[in-house]
Order: C-alpha cells, then structure tokens, then sequence
C-alpha cells in the first residue's frame, strides 16, 4: 500500500538519550517534512528536504538534526532528548511545490521523562 | 511575516446543523490553500485545496470552502454535519516556489448527538 510509514508508534526516553524516527515513503515525492504536534499549537515544521541529498531548517529545528540520502527515507534525530521534545511527531511527503498535497504519515508519540 | 489563523480554537454544532470553520492568512500573493482533518490518533487527511479559478471548491466528506481575497480568507462550510466529522481541522498555506507549508492551530469540532 503506498503512503508514509512512521516507526516507532510510540516511544519513552529518557533525557539525554539519543533518538532516532524513522520516516519512509514510496511515492518517489520529492519533498519530505518533520512536523511536531502540540496542543494549542497546531503543527510545526522541524525540519523539510526538498529532494535528495538537501535538507532545511524549518521553524523549530534546534535539538533536531535530519539526513535525506536517498528519496524514500528521512529520518529524524534528538541528539540528547529534552523533556520540551515531548510531543507526536509527523512526518509528511509532497510531490509538487506549494500547491501539491502533502501526505501525511500515522504519527510517532514520543515521550520524553 | 506569513501567517495563518485560524480564531476558533473549539466549535460545538449539533449533528444536523451546518459548520463553518474561519481561516485568514497573511501573505502579499495568492497562496495555495488547503484544509485538512485530524480524527483522534490519525495522521492528518486532506480535505480540499484551492490554487486558481473557481473561488468555491468542493471537497471530501461534503466539506466546501470558499477562497475570498478581499478578506484574505479560506472558510471551510458544511450545510449539514455528521457525528463522524467531530475531529480536528487544519487550515494551510502553501507559497509558490516553495515546498513549505504554514499550518493554522487548529479548530476541534465537537458534535453533539
């Protein structure tokens, strides 16, 4: 079935710990997002890749690194994880720029204690 | 600075009643717009999308928008609503040249039986 897959589902750390989401697509989408979810904030953007081999800081990219080697995976990395980076972590896809769809994984609930 | 607002944070309709959900954004030129919906637990969904022509767009789930430049905004409507619409709705803007999204905060519908 083709869309966005997210692992884990969801997950504890302790502060401090190292963590990576993954994020893999097969829509051959160019663009690729990372979003967290806060109540009362909606949804804002970690980091994105416009295609392979680049990557961007979006509006809340500290203690948040990412890579894009190849077109399907994106994954996402808390170097030292803080209790602030708790939250549920999407991932998204887009094949056009601006006007495309995104298309949105299932989520990863990270807790961090 | 580009911005999306979505002013109802909660809205409570009785199934049957229509919705309207606001959306204005700030932005010099015409942007891509979109609505999406959240259920509990579920990645977001996209709803409809406007980018040129015809101001009023249809959408899935019976869900319509209507893009009005004058007041810079991008309501979402629904002339009769279901208990399975109660979820959580997103408005966003795209920008041409851009693969980068802005998401409004979001409006939690609650439907009542």
């Amino acid at each position: 079935i083709a869309g966005i897959t997210q692992a884990p589902t969801s997950q504890i750390l302790a502060a401090g710990r190292r963590m990576t989401l993954r994020c893999t697509q097969d829509m051959r989408h160019n663009a690729m997002y990372w979003y967290r979810q806060d109540l009362g904030l909606g949804l804002r953007l970690i980091h994105y890749s416009n295609t392979a081999g680049t990557t961007g800081k979006g509006e809340v990219p500290d203690g948040y690194s990412v890579s894009r080697a190849n077109t399907d995976d994106f994954p996402l990395t808390l170097a030292s994880a803080v209790p602030s980076q708790t939250s549920v972590y999407f991932c998204a896809s887009s094949a056009e720029r601006g006007w495309g769809e995104q298309f949105f994984g299932p989520g990863t609930r990270l807790t961090v204690l | 600075a580009q911005s999306v607002t979505q002013p109802d944070i909660h809205i409570t309709v009785s199934e049957g009643a229509s919705l309207e959900l606001r959306c204005n954004y700030s932005y010099g030129a015409t942007p891509y717009l979109f609505w999406y919906v959240q259920s509990p637990g579920q990645g977001l969904q996209l709803l409809l999308k406007y980018f040129s022509g015809d101001t009023l767009v249809q959408g899935i789930k019976g869900f319509e928008a209507e893009f009005k430049r004058s007041q810079s905004s991008f309501n979402l409507r629904k002339p009769s609503v279901h208990w399975s619409d109660a979820a959580e709705y997103f408005c966003a803007v795209g920008y041409s040249g851009t693969y980068k999204y802005i998401f409004g905060t979001g409006t939690r519908l609650k439907v009542l039986a």
